[in-house]
């Protein structure tokens, strides 16, 4: 089992529509959730964090974390062609070597104008 | 402010060489982290530095290697080049890193390296 998973998707949805990204972590101490955004050929780029158990919204994003149930969702309401990107999830986990930050694969979204 | 940057982008070796990238924080953040993504992996985490330590390291051999220099900036260093070394290596910067709770980490550009 990976330590992060996400569906690869991709995940296609039409403009104007509400994307929702799932991603499942396996470390139940983990406290710290990252979603990035990474365009073809370039770096990721953060798009929000969240630490708390709910909701958290930032513009047109909204990110969920259930720790009971060790999932953390984004979703991307009003979705637009250039939402067209890999979303990566990243857990921070405690590990005997140190803290680290844990990817998940990514979901590729493609919005159809 | 300044972004992360990152050099060389590109570069180009063979097997058996060796290789420095070089990575520079954003002005006032002390932790650098470097990745490794591959089509294959994905993105993975090598190792990270705070205040010229290192304090937290991946699963990855011994050929990569680090360091970082009092100014923050950093270079990871990889020995005996595989074919399979081949990505894309990134580096991010954050202002306390992985303790405790991880604190936003902004990357650079990453340095796109192939090994022939």
């Amino acid at each position: 089992q990976k330590e992060v998973e996400q569906n690869s998707g991709p995940l296609s949805v039409p403009e104007g529509a509400i994307a929702s990204l799932n991603c499942t972590y396996s470390d139940r101490g983990s406290q710290s959730f990252f979603w990035y955004r990474q365009y073809s050929g370039k770096s990721p780029e953060l798009i929000m964090f969240i630490y708390s158990n709910g909701d958290k919204e930032d513009g047109r994003f909204t990110a969920q974390l259930n720790k009971a149930s060790q999932y953390v969702s984004l979703l991307i309401r009003d979705s637009q062609p250039s939402d067209s990107a890999t979303y990566l999830c990243a857990v921070d986990m405690i590990k005997a070597a140190g803290n680290k930050l844990t990817f998940g694969g990514g979901t590729r979204v493609l919005v159809k104008p | 402010k300044a972004g992360v940057t990152q050099t060389p982008r590109y570069l180009i070796k063979t097997r058996g060489q060796q290789v420095t990238l070089s990575c520079s924080p954003i002005s006032g953040h002390r932790s650098v982290s470097w990745y490794q993504q591959t089509p294959g992996q994905g993105l993975q985490f090598l190792f990270e530095y705070f205040s010229e330590t290192q304090r937290n390291k991946g699963n990855f051999p011994g050929r990569f290697s680090g360091r970082q220099f009092s100014n923050s900036r950093s270079e990871m260093n990889v020995s005996t080049l595989e074919l399979g070394d081949s990505a894309l290596y990134l580096c991010a910067s954050s202002l306390q890193g992985l303790a405790g709770g991880t604190d936003t980490q902004y990357f650079g550009p990453g340095t796109r390296l192939t090994v022939l």
